[in-house]
């Protein structure tokens, strides 16, 4: 196993577009986390799911964004209506979580999204 | 609300030097504190976590709930400590989520 992955590693868009970001979680992992990174700043949360559900949204995660773990396996993001404030890295992090504290979360290399 | 603070952007020490990272905490109970890494061109990675009372890669991290601190300390920075650091707290259960600080810069020169 590779690790996380995330497709695109970039996206450029206009401003107003769509666009959808993938992410697979290391395989046997139940836990699967989103994370927005902008300049300067540490990864914020936006949205986790255990298996297909989606347990927390945070308030970051305006109506225009939403995300699905279909199957509990990959998962999308998307972002409708892109605005430029939306330029950041995304990022996805999986766990194998055994409800227990301390569980260690594996990120992937990121989608960087530039929206014009 | 919860927070972490990492008060320096940048730290810039030599070779062998003695290195602290700082990293102070809000958060009304007692949270689960990591450290994570994020070398040049590769992903975020965890470095160490509080409950495991680890020492990676030479560096520890004590717990300091009086303070709210969970500082990271190693004695002898080498080169490739080079990297960016983030302190990071999630709910003492375990189930949720990362609140990560800004993260330090550390860049160990010869």
């Amino acid at each position: 196993d590779t690790g996380v992955s995330q497709n695109p590693r970039h996206k450029i868009t206009k401003r107003g577009q769509n666009v959808t970001f993938r992410c697979d979680p290391i395989s046997e992992h139940n836990r699967l986390y989103w994370y927005r990174q902008t300049l300067g700043q540490g990864p914020e949360f936006l949205t986790y799911f255990q298996n297909e559900a989606q347990l927390e949204k945070s308030r970051l995660l305006s109506d225009r964004f939403s995300a699905e773990r279909p199957k509990g396996s990959f998962s999308t993001l998307e972002i409708q209506r892109t605005e430029q404030g939306d330029s950041a890295m995304y990022l996805c992090a999986s766990s194998l979580t055994r409800d227990r504290p301390g569980d260690t979360q594996y990120f992937g290399p990121g989608t960087r999204l530039t929206v014009l | 609300a919860q927070r972490v603070t990492q008060p320096e952007k940048l730290l810039s020490v030599f070779k062998g030097a003695p290195v602290e990272l700082k990293c102070n905490y809000s958060y009304s109970g007692s949270p689960e504190l990591f450290w994570y890494v994020q070398y040049s061109r590769q992903r975020l990675q965890l470095l160490l976590r509080h409950i495991s009372r680890e020492s990676i890669k030479g560096f520890t991290a004590d717990l300091n709930k009086g303070e709210t601190s969970f500082h990271l300390k190693k004695p002898f920075a080498q080169e490739e400590d080079s990297a960016m650091y983030y302190c990071a707290l999630s709910p003492p259960s375990g189930y949720s989520t990362l609140t990560f600080g800004k993260g330090t810069m550390l860049l160990v020169s010869p």
